[in-house]
């Protein structure tokens, strides 16, 4: 069981917005504002798409935008287009432990229908 | 650039040692606020978070598998290396090397990737 739960699937037809939310607690989501989302094709390593909530790295379409509200953060996709149908995985720096850690969602599988 | 790759064993048995070696290229460990992470994916499953240091030779460890857990690093290589102990099948996964960086104040995203290594853990 993952520490940040994720829906395990959404779905979207080309052009629609979709959302996916990411709920973890005080201690992570909620504490920090080093909330990020990966994109995932299948056999295809992780790519940062979000960092710090709400930014985007260059070279990130601005069709993705982040959001967070107490301890839920959420990733949204405008203007869905074919490639962006892939597992999104949000991760949260956490101190539960007191030492610096970092947890992850379940994933989040996109369709583009 | 940016670059990182994986390497180590495909195949391990149970209870054997896991010695996993991160090559990179494109920054140093000897800078200020450079990091390596590694992060694993059981297959079909979610991603973990599992370890990391950095250039001041500070480690952390995932809090369920520190017990298992090494992290080393050798600056003149540009190399990480993970070890994991006691290797059970619940284990096999594809073992992650990321680039992390830290600042002041707090802390940048993995923000490169290697592409990964599947590791089977089976007798």
């Amino acid at each position: 069981q993952s520490a940040l739960t994720q829906p395990a699937s959404v779905s979207g037809s080309p052009g629609q917005s979709i959302t996916i939310s990411c709920t973890g607690t005080s201690s992570d989501v909620g504490g920090y504002n080093y909330v990020s989302w990966y994109q995932q094709h299948p056999g295809k390593a992780p790519k940062l798409m979000i960092y710090d909530v709400s930014n985007r790295p260059s070279g990130v379409s601005n069709r993705f935008s982040g959001s967070k509200s107490g301890n839920t953060a959420s990733l949204t996709i405008s203007g869905l287009q074919a490639e962006d149908e892939a597992d999104y995985y949000c991760s949260s720096y956490t101190s539960s432990s007191t030492l610096p850690n970092w947890v992850f969602g379940g994933g989040t599988k996109l369709t583009v229908l | 650039q940016v670059t990182l790759r994986e390497s180590g064993p495909a195949l391990v048995k149970p209870t054997q040692t896991l010695t996993l070696t991160c090559t990179f290229s494109g920054f140093s460990l000897s800078t200020s606020g450079m990091c390596v992470s590694w992060i694993r994916q059981p297959p079909g499953k979610a991603l973990e978070w599992l370890a990391l240091i950095d250039w001041d030779d500070d480690k952390y460890y995932s809090t369920s598998l520190k017990t298992r857990l090494t992290i080393s690093k050798d600056t003149s290589k540009n190399q990480v290396v993970l070890t994991m102990t006691n290797m059970d099948p619940v284990d096999t996964a594809t073992y992650y090397c990321a680039r992390i960086r830290r600042y002041s104040s707090g802390w940048y995203p993995l923000d490169y990737w290697g592409q990964g290594t599947l590791v089977t853990v089976s007798s």
